[in-house]
């Protein structure tokens, strides 16, 4: 089936570093999305990108739509502990209807004392 | 709070038994959707219902059904349980009039089949 990579698998840092991940497909997608899971609660929804090349912000997470449509980025600025947990980016790959989410294989962020 | 609730939040049962699980979507969306994270695994679309007709099915086991009621709240019917259901079971859902591909997550409910 289909498969979204991400990368990298695990990351360690310390509060107030920066956090660049990114999520990587053989398909093309029209939509990205990048959720973030706490242990043991339901994924939430951080961003939405809908277009080729957009860059969109939700406070000190920037995301952005890679050109090629086959990749997106998530960065984190100035870490704080409340960003550990597993990050996760999704989207409905063209060819397996759109509604369908794929997930990707997620990024455990981990913040050092 | 994403709106969307699951119950119960936790649920031990044994091999060969039968559960439900239930959720409840945000306030007008027509779309549910049910998702299976194992141990150490992502997330795997289950199964879509858009009010009230199957819209999309993934990698659901045939002991597994689900249905969405006429108040587009859905259930989640795992039978013939094994040692490998044992998972979180996510619902999700979404604004077909709006953004469809944003789909809200419910807390889910953890599966423990002993």
């Amino acid at each position: 089936g289909q498969q979204l990579n991400q990368s990298p698998q695990s990351m360690f840092i310390q509060e107030g570093e920066d956090v660049s991940m990114n999520c990587t497909s053989s398909s093309i997608f029209n939509t990205w999305l990048w959720y973030k899971q706490d242990p043991g609660e339901g994924p939430v929804l951080l961003i939405a990108l809908y277009k080729a090349g957009e860059l969109t912000s939700n406070g000190r997470l920037t995301a952005q739509f890679g050109i090629t449509r086959k990749d997106s980025f998530l960065n984190i600025s100035a870490s704080i502990p409340s960003d550990v947990g597993i990050y996760f980016c999704a989207g409905p790959p063209v060819n397996f209807g759109n509604e369908k989410l794929t997930f990707g294989t997620g990024t455990r962020l981990t913040i050092i004392p | 709070d994403s709106g969307v609730t699951q119950t119960p939040k936790h649920l031990i049962t044994a091999t060969g038994q039968r559960v439900t699980l239930r959720c409840s979507p945000r306030s007008g969306d027509l779309s549910v959707y049910w998702y299976q994270q194992s141990l150490d695994q992502g997330l795997q679309f289950l199964i879509q219902y858009y009010n009230g007709e199957e819209r999309a099915k993934g990698n659901i086991l045939e002991r597994f059904s689900a249905q969405q009621f006429p108040d587009l709240h859905s259930e989640l019917n795992l039978s013939s349980l094994e040692l490998g259901d044992s998972a979180l079971y996510f619902c999700a859902s979404s604004d077909r009039q709006g953004r469809d591909n944003e789909q809200f997550f419910g807390p889910g409910t953890r599966l423990t089949v002993l």
